[in-house]
């Protein structure tokens, strides 16, 4: 059984950059394939990106290129996702999840308890 | 604005049946991609609840249950409990944008 642990609620300053942890037990990393995604107060799913095995590196929503990087580290089984430039409308709670299934129809299996990043002047 | 779509709330008395549709287009749903479901309960995260357009995970109860066809998918659920007000979301993967989430849609059990 995969457990996905977070790291906790963070405050930040516009124009600031903020990084969430996603500490993983049960499965190494590397037997993984993990994803990003946010949900802004009151709305829905957004997906962000994660690493796609198919093509062997981390695939990006277009309209976080540029601002968001994905990271791992398999020594400590941790993934990390580090948002730029944060605005207002980045205040959300993010998710690791993983992923199953082959790329058109993967799905996300398992979910971290979420990190609420609030970003606030 | 979701590229799945989905009705905002649906709504009915326990024991009936409720069903939750998802609406994409030719370059998601319709290009034969599949359809997944997921259940959020107040102030969780969101679980897998049906995989591969009608499959469930272990442990879900089978008063769940997905379909799809042409541009469009459906959650049914059967037997209505309390236990099951939540929000529910449907995702897929668009060829422009990878994967995709429907808005959610809130079910309340009267």
């Amino acid at each position: 059984q995969v457990q996905l642990v977070q790291s906790g609620a963070e405050v930040k300053k516009p124009g600031a950059s903020v990084k969430v942890s996603c500490k993983v037990s049960g499965y190494t990393l590397t037997e993984l394939s993990m994803h990003w995604v946010r949900q802004a107060p009151g709305k829905g799913l957004e997906w962000m990106g994660g690493f796609d095995p198919e093509d062997g590196e981390t695939i990006y929503a277009q309209k976080f290129q540029g601002r968001v990087t994905m990271t791992e580290d398999t020594s400590t089984d941790t993934a990390y996702m580090e948002l730029s430039s944060l605005r207002s409308e980045d205040t959300a709670v993010y998710y690791c999840a993983t992923v199953q299934g082959y790329s058109y129809g993967s799905y996300f299996d398992y979910w971290g308890q979420g990190t609420l990043v609030t970003v606030s002047s | 604005q979701s590229v799945l779509t989905q009705p905002p709330s649906v709504s009915g008395a326990p024991g009936q049946r409720v069903t939750i549709s998802c609406t994409g287009s030719s370059s998601n749903i319709g290009a034969g991609y599949d359809v997944h479901w997921y259940q959020q309960l107040p102030g969780t995260a969101p679980k897998l609840l049906i995989y591969g357009n009608s499959n469930r995970p272990s442990g879900v109860p089978d008063r769940f249950s997905g379909s799809k066809s042409g541009t469009s998918a459906s959650l049914a659920i059967t037997g209505l409990q309390a236990e099951d007000e939540a929000d529910y979301y449907c995702q897929s993967y668009d060829s422009s944008l990878r994967k995709v989430f429907g808005g959610g849609t809130k079910l309340t059990v009267l």
